[in-house]
């Protein structure tokens, strides 16, 4: 029984468009919401958070919509750029504290073609 | 920022073997980290939460005399995966997050582990 769910496994882009990468959730006490990238043979790096009490948090060319109602989220990188190229990963965990471990989604394989 | 450092990054090894892989919180301490596991394709599966001073707490399924978890100081976890075998070949991989912070999770950069 998967609580989080990225029903796209994979996403190609043309460098300078819109990437949108969608997740839902089914567990109602997630309330803080993670998505990191990953590289080959390395480990995630965070990229970007939102609580539950926002709807919409943005980090430069990266931003997070979180719809409770409908439990999804998505991130959103705009403008695409090659480097950008890797697997994100959304997760989410009940409260926001250090002894909380996350719920991953399996991830979706980003390409940004040139 | 937060660095988390694993080590090896990665082993290959012969079946019954036993193999230590150690997380570190390198520039902050943190009294609970966080073993992943991943298989090819797969999300990344929480298998225990390790807890400064005190035992593991393992997920369900996730065997502890088989992946011994030990967290002795508030910057080091290791996880033993005793007599490995083939089918312990895996993506392991820890994270930490700075006690009492509002920090994210910062994660290991995983360890290949393959039985031969």
């Amino acid at each position: 029984d998967q609580q989080v769910k990225q029903n796209s496994p994979s996403l190609s882009v043309q460098e300078g468009r819109i990437s949108i990468l969608n997740c839902d959730y089914t567990n109602s006490m997630f309330d803080y919401f993670l998505w990191y990238k990953k590289y080959p043979a390395e480990g995630p790096t965070f990229l970007i958070s939102i609580s539950s009490i926002k709807d919409k948090n943005e980090d430069g060319r990266f931003t997070v919509f979180l719809n409770k109602s409908a439990k999804h989220l998505s991130l959103h990188i705009v403008p695409s750029q090659p480097g950008d190229s890797a697997v994100y990963f959304c997760a989410a965990s009940a409260w926001n504290s250090g002894n909380t471990p996350l719920v991953f989604g399996k991830g979706t394989r980003l390409s940004v073609i040139a | 920022g937060a660095v988390v450092s694993q080590h090896p990054s990665r082993v290959i090894c012969k079946s019954g073997t036993s193999v230590k892989i150690e997380c570190r919180s390198l520039d902050f301490q943190a009294t609970t980290m966080f073993w992943y596991r991943q298989f090819p394709k797969k999300s990344l599966m929480l298998m225990a939460t390790s807890n400064e001073g005190s035992k593991a707490t393992y997920e369900q399924g996730v065997e502890k005399d088989k992946f011994l978890i030990n967290h002795a100081s508030l910057t080091l976890s290791t996880l033993t995966v005793t007599s490995a075998h083939p089918e312990d070949s895996s993506f392991y991989i820890c994270s930490a997050r700075p006690t009492g912070s509002n920090q994210p999770q910062h994660f290991g950069d995983g360890t290949r582990l393959s039985i031969l």
